[in-house]
């Protein structure tokens, strides 16, 4: 059965500081990582990852992979109010019917103080 | 541009009461998704619809059912609520599964059912 975990669960920072969190997978042949920021309501996208070490970069935030130790990572730097979110990191296994379904860890929330 | 539209955005139901979550999405996807969300559990696959006219269980499919409508519509189903069923239900888009597709589900703003 795949499995996803992040951590931590939580975490409260203050603006300014730089955050990483994490995800380690357990998965049947690996296809793809997502990354997603769910605020109040829908998910919305932010990185999908599918190479060991080829760092996606959007403005403060960037992620990396690495394949041969199943985690990756998410950097925010210079946090800001508006990053306060739960961040989810989601796996897609390769072949037959696993294309297309993604299996969730349980996020981490990130609460940022002004 | 609206991507994924749900309804309703609310419920509360009796235990055994029936009712039916809608799922709309107008950016021409071939695949629709139905999730669980609960407490420190992450996003739960119920059902999903690789392409219209097909349907398939997730990790959670016990208490459910869906439809895959058309192209756009995949509704979700609760025969007979229970408790348990209370949870935000979420619906997901992507352009379609199989090798030669980035799988990026977009997702819609969620249901709130509390069923009592």
């Amino acid at each position: 059965e795949d499995k996803v975990v992040q951590s931590p669960l939580s975490l409260v920072v203050h603006e300014g500081d730089t955050v990483t969190l994490n995800c380690s997978y357990e998965v049947t042949n690996f296809r793809s990582l997502l990354w997603y920021k769910q605020e109040k309501k829908a998910p919305t996208f932010l990185f999908m990852l599918t190479s060991s070490g080829i760092e996606k970069k959007s403005g403060r935030l960037s992620s990396i992979l690495d394949k041969k130790e199943l985690f990756s990572i998410l950097n925010i730097t210079a946090t800001q109010t508006g990053d306060s979110a739960v961040y989810l990191c989601a796996v897609e296994a390769a072949g037959g019917t696993s294309y297309g379904k993604l299996t969730f860890g349980q996020g981490t929330i990130l609460t940022v103080h002004p | 541009n609206a991507g994924v539209t749900q309804t309703p955005k609310f419920q509360v139901l009796k235990t055994g009461q029936s009712m039916t979550l809608q799922c709309a999405q107008d950016m021409n996807h071939n695949s629709m998704y139905w999730y669980r969300q609960d407490p420190g559990m992450g996003l739960r696959l119920i059902y999903y619809s690789a392409s219209e006219g097909t349907t398939d269980k997730g990790e959670v499919p016990n208490g459910y059912n869906v439809s895959r409508l058309n192209k756009r519509e995949f509704s979700l189903r609760l025969e007979s609520a229970a408790p348990s069923q209370t949870s935000v239900y979420f619906c997901a888009s992507s352009r379609g599964q199989g090798p030669y597709h980035k799988n990026i589900q977009y997702f819609g703003a969620g249901t709130r059912l509390s069923v009592l």
